[in-house]
């Protein structure tokens, strides 16, 4: 069974600093989709990384993948207060699986 | 082009209760899944449809049930409701399987008393 996990799970962090969400699934895939949830709403597609070594950049966020590692990376560049948000990697297996969510504030 | 549109928003029953939630895909999307979000579980999928046929169910037990219409439009049915039903439940559409990524609309509170 496919399973994605994601670390950390809640994020606190100070304007203008950088740092790395982690997501590392079981099985197979070369899908690995990015997306954000802002408290009451629903989810966003941020990235979408479709082959071994894909780097996407949008903003402050960049993802990449590593297929072989199986590992997916979110890096976040020079955070800002709007960027605060659950993020989550999902991974495409028979349906789509997603990882638990990583809870990011980001504080003045 | 209008997003992914579900109804209600918002909905209380009591256990015992069976509910219907609907789901309207992006015009030209083909593809419905659906997610149920709690805090203690994250998502979870339900199942995916595709031309009518279900292509993908999650392990949730036979009381959830759902179909495709041939206008891909979808609804999801839960009988004999039971707290832990209690969840934000999601839909969302892709132009078909394997074709990504996935459009999420607003979701459905569903409150089980």
């Amino acid at each position: 069974e496919l399973k994605v996990e994601q670390n950390p799970l809640f994020l606190s962090m100070q304007e203008g600093k950088n740092y790395t969400i982690y997501c590392n699934y079981s099985t197979t895939s070369d899908r690995l989709y990015w997306y954000r949830q802002d408290p009451g709403k629903s989810l966003e597609s941020l990235f979408v990384l479709l082959s071994n070594g894909a780097v996407k950049q949008e903003g402050r966020l960049m993802a990449s993948l590593d297929t072989k590692a199986r590992l997916s990376t979110l890096h976040i560049t020079a955070a800002v207060h709007d960027l605060s948000a659950t993020y989550f990697c999902a991974v495409e297996g028979n349906d789509m699986r997603f990882g638990a969510g990583t809870r990011l504030t980001v504080k003045p | 082009k209008a997003g992914v549109t579900q109804t209600p928003r918002y909905l209380i029953k009591t256990r015992g209760q069976q509910v219907t939630l609907s789901c309207s895909p992006i015009s030209g999307h083909r593809s419905v899944s659906w997610y149920q979000q709690t805090p203690g579980q994250g998502l979870q999928f339900l199942f995916e449809y595709f031309s009518e046929t279900q292509r993908n169910k999650g392990n949730f037990p036979g009381r959830f049930s759902g179909r495709q219409f041939s206008n891909s439009r979808s609804e999801m049915n839960v009988s004999t409701l039971e707290l832990g039903d209690s969840a934000l439940y999601l839909c969302a559409s892709s132009l078909g399987p394997g074709q990504s990524p996935l459009h999420f609309g607003n979701g459905t509170r569903l409150t089980v008393t």
